[in-house]
């Protein structure tokens, strides 16, 4: 598709339980991030790809959440042992590579951990 | 660290009038910022951007935006309101040397009244 693209786009889940969200960036992007946005907050930044390479995870909360891109397309935000506090709506942007320009968003992935 | 301040949580117009909407940020060099709106239960979209040059940018919808470097302020403005209009907005600051993610301010929501 011709934006970035979130799946899932809602997930309920069991506080203990491990969840697992997938961005699919615009086609030819290498760079790639994640953000959380808590109800009535902007988004804060978790993490920035550059490539296939973590080139900033100084937004991840703990060692509990865990992002990778392994062929420089595709991500997944892994998240551990779920708490009730992890319930956000998680985005994913990309953009191309040394441009200053914007960021495009997917829809977000809104997950809720009961 | 970079950050950015949207004072007002609400901003009420009514149609036809002029809105602002307020902006201040703060980052260790140069700027680039960017205006976002999000529609209830959608990703974020981009409005406009200021990278260099003229102060005043236009961006989508009819909206602009003033850079002042001055009073570090970037303030969205649109002459006549709409109700559709009504969404939140999103200021988001990037120092153009080093740091390579947007950082956000906590939104601001506009209601366009008939």
């Amino acid at each position: 598709g011709a934006g970035v693209s979130q799946t899932p786009s809602n997930k309920v889940t069991e506080k203990g339980k491990y969840v697992e969200l997938r961005c699919d960036p615009i086609s030819g992007h290498t760079a790639l991030y994640w953000y959380r946005q808590s109800l009535g907050q902007g988004p804060e930044f978790l993490i920035y790809f550059q490539g296939t390479g973590a080139a900033d995870d100084s937004g991840l909360p703990n060692d509990r959440f865990f992002a990778v891109r392994p062929e420089g397309s595709v991500s997944t935000l892994k998240i551990q042992r779920t708490e009730r506090g992890d319930s956000a709506v998680y985005l994913c942007a990309s953009s191309p590579a040394l441009q200053p320009g914007e960021l495009f968003f997917g829809e977000g992935s809104r997950l809720t951990v009961l | 660290a970079q950050s950015v301040a949207q004072p007002e949580d609400q901003v009420n117009v009514a149609e036809g009038n002029p809105l602002t909407v307020k902006c201040t940020y703060s980052v260790s060099g140069n700027p680039y910022l960017f205006w976002y709106v999000q529609y209830p239960n959608r990703g974020l979209q981009f409005l406009l951007k200021y990278i260099t040059g003229d102060n005043l940018v236009k961006g989508s919808y009819g909206f602009e935006a003033e850079f002042n470097k001055s009073q570090t302020s970037f303030h969205l403005k649109k002459p006549s309101a709409l109700v559709s209009d009504s969404a939140l907005y999103f200021c988001a600051v990037r120092d153009i040397e080093g740091y390579s993610t947007l950082t956000f301010g906590k939104g601001t929501m506009l209601l366009v009244s008939p």
